[in-house]
C-alpha cells in the first residue's frame, strides 16, 4: 500500500491562476480530509469528503476554493484566482471509516507558492 | 470555538531525561484527543490516541478533563524522539481534526 499520495508536491503560481492540488487516498478508504498549514501555524481542517459527496466543509473559506471527490479518481482541491495568502502546505488525510476516532493517514503535502 | 494550545514552541531536553509536552484544550462536548507526530523527512502520522489507552514508543498521555489538557509524556527520552509533535483533539461538531501550532522537540545527546 502507497500510502496517501498527493501531488503536485510543489506548485507555483502567479496571482490571479487556478490551483489544482490531488490527492489519492490509501487502498480501501472513501473518507478524505483537507487541511491548510499556513507559516508557522498549525494544521487548520478545510473540508471532509465522502465518495461524490462533501459531508463538511465547514473550514473551506466561502469563496475561490471548492473541493471534490469524484466516484473514480483523486480528490482534488481547486484554488481560484490565488492570491499571496493562498502559499501555505495542502495536507491530504484518509481514512477506513468516518468518524472523529479514526486514525487519519496524511499525505506528504503540496507547498503551494503564489508569486 | 474549538482551541487547542501548545504553549512550548521548542523544548529540549537531554537523552535520558523527562520529557512533558503540554496540550491544553477548549472545546464543547468531550472531544476524543490525539497526538500526531512528525519525524524530520516523514509525513504525519499517529503517535497516540486517548481512546487506547496505549502507550507508543514509550510515550503515554493522560486526559485531564478538570484542567482540559492531555499532555505527552515519556520518562526517559532517547535521540530518536526528536521531532515536531502536534495535539489534536477530535470532535465538537467538526468532522476534521483541529490542530495545535505544535513542539518542537529536541533531544540532545
Amino acid at each position: 500500500n502507497a500510502g496517501v499520495m498527493q501531488n503536485p508536491r510543489h506548485l507555483v503560481r502567479r496571482r490571479g491562476q487556478e490551483a489544482r492540488l490531488r490527492c489519492s487516498p490509501m487502498k480501501g478508504h472513501s473518507h478524505v480530509y483537507w487541511y491548510r498549514q499556513l507559516p508557522e501555524e498549525g494544521l487548520k481542517f478545510m473540508v471532509y469528503l465522502q465518495k461524490e459527496n462533501i459531508i463538511d466543509e465547514s473550514g473551506m473559506p466561502k469563496e475561490r476554493f471548492s473541493a471534490e471527490f469524484p466516484k473514480e479518481g483523486p480528490s482534488i482541491l481547486r484554488i481560484q484566482q490565488v492570491v499571496r495568502g493562498d502559499s501555505a502546505a495542502y495536507f491530504c488525510a484518509s481514512s477506513p471509516v468516518r468518524g472523529q476516532v479514526s486514525e487519519q493517514f496524511f499525505g506528504p503535502g503540496t507547498r503551494l507558492t503564489v508569486l | 470555538a474549538q482551541r487547542v494550545t501548545q504553549p512550548e514552541k521548542l523544548l529540549s531536553v537531554f537523552k535520558g531525561a523527562p520529557v512533558e509536552l503540554k496540550c491544553n484544550y477548549s472545546y464543547s462536548g468531550s472531544p476524543e484527543l490525539f497526538w500526531y507526530v512528525q519525524y524530520s523527512r516523514q509525513r504525519l502520522q499517529l503517535l497516540l490516541r486517548h481512546i487506547s489507552r496505549e502507550s507508543i514508543k514509550g510515550f503515554t498521555a493522560d486526559l485531564n478533563k478538570g484542567e482540559t489538557s492531555f499532555h505527552l509524556k515519556k520518562p526517559f527520552a532517547q535521540e530518536e524522539d526528536s521531532a515536531m509533535y502536534y495535539c489534536a483533539p477530535a470532535g465538537g461538531g467538526a468532522d476534521g481534526l483541529t490542530f495545535g501550532k505544535g513542539t518542537h522537540l529536541i533531544i540532545q545527546p
